[in-house]
């Protein structure tokens, strides 16, 4: 099985700050990383695909990179709704596992 | 666009069946060449995927449930099943269908239900 590794487990921030999540696959998995934010009480939403392609309807602050086994999630300004939890997802595998998400909290 | 709406017993007694269906709206289950999952997220913990069935019946599990998962599908009802016998506490969680999107993800989901195991 392909393991998914996201750090931090939780982070703090302000409003308007810029933050960054980092996914780690124990293998190679080419551009198949998926990022997901999910509201207490609420189902995953698909943020961005692909590594690097945006969901549509998602704002513009949310970004993706990387490839291989090494990918980022980075929101440029944090806005309120924006702390929640997120978890990143490998597609490369039919069993397509999650991380163990990252909470971000309101400093 | 594709809704979908997950429906079922939210107690199930240790040991007995878990069966649960999803129902697809503003779409056929059967077009678009599409895989339709389970996953699974115990309270305050992570997700699991737990299997998935394509648009042609086929079906795909986790290796850690495959001896106890069954998924099937009612195209007449434009309907996906999940059925997971034998369970135990460790089973209770809220139970989300998802449609695959572009790059392995998942989207779009249900809201979720949750069923607790317990007698």
């Amino acid at each position: 099985d392909i393991q998914m590794t996201q750090s931090p487990s939780s982070l703090s921030a302000s409003v308007g700050d810029r933050v960054t999540i980092t996914c780690r696959a124990s293998q190679s998995i080419s551009n198949y990383l998926n990022w997901y934010q999910q509201r207490p009480g609420k189902a995953p939403n698909l943020l961005i695909y692909a590594a690097s392609s945006l969901q549509s309807g998602v704002p513009s602050r949310f970004s993706g990179s990387g490839s291989g086994t090494d990918f980022t999630l980075s929101v440029s300004s944090l806005q309120p709704e924006d702390f929640a939890t997120y978890y990143c997802q490998q597609g490369y595998s039919t069993l397509g596992t999650f991380g163990q998400g990252t909470k971000l909290e309101i400093k | 666009q594709v809704q979908l709406q997950e429906s079922g017993p939210g107690l199930v007694k240790p040991s007995q069946t878990l069966s649960l269906t999803c129902t697809v709206s503003g779409g056929s289950i059967n077009s678009g060449n599409y895989y339709w999952s389970w996953i699974r997220q115990p309270a305050g913990k992570g997700l699991e995927w737990i299997g998935r069935m394509y648009s042609t019946g086929s079906t795909n599990y986790n290796p850690s449930l495959k001896s106890r998962v069954s998924i099937s599908v009612d195209t007449s009802k434009n309907q996906f099943s999940l059925r997971l016998s034998s369970v135990t506490a460790a089973d209770t969680a809220v139970y989300y269908c998802a449609r695959h999107g572009p790059s392995g993800s998942y989207y779009p989901w249900g809201q979720g239900t949750l069923v607790t195991v317990s007698s």
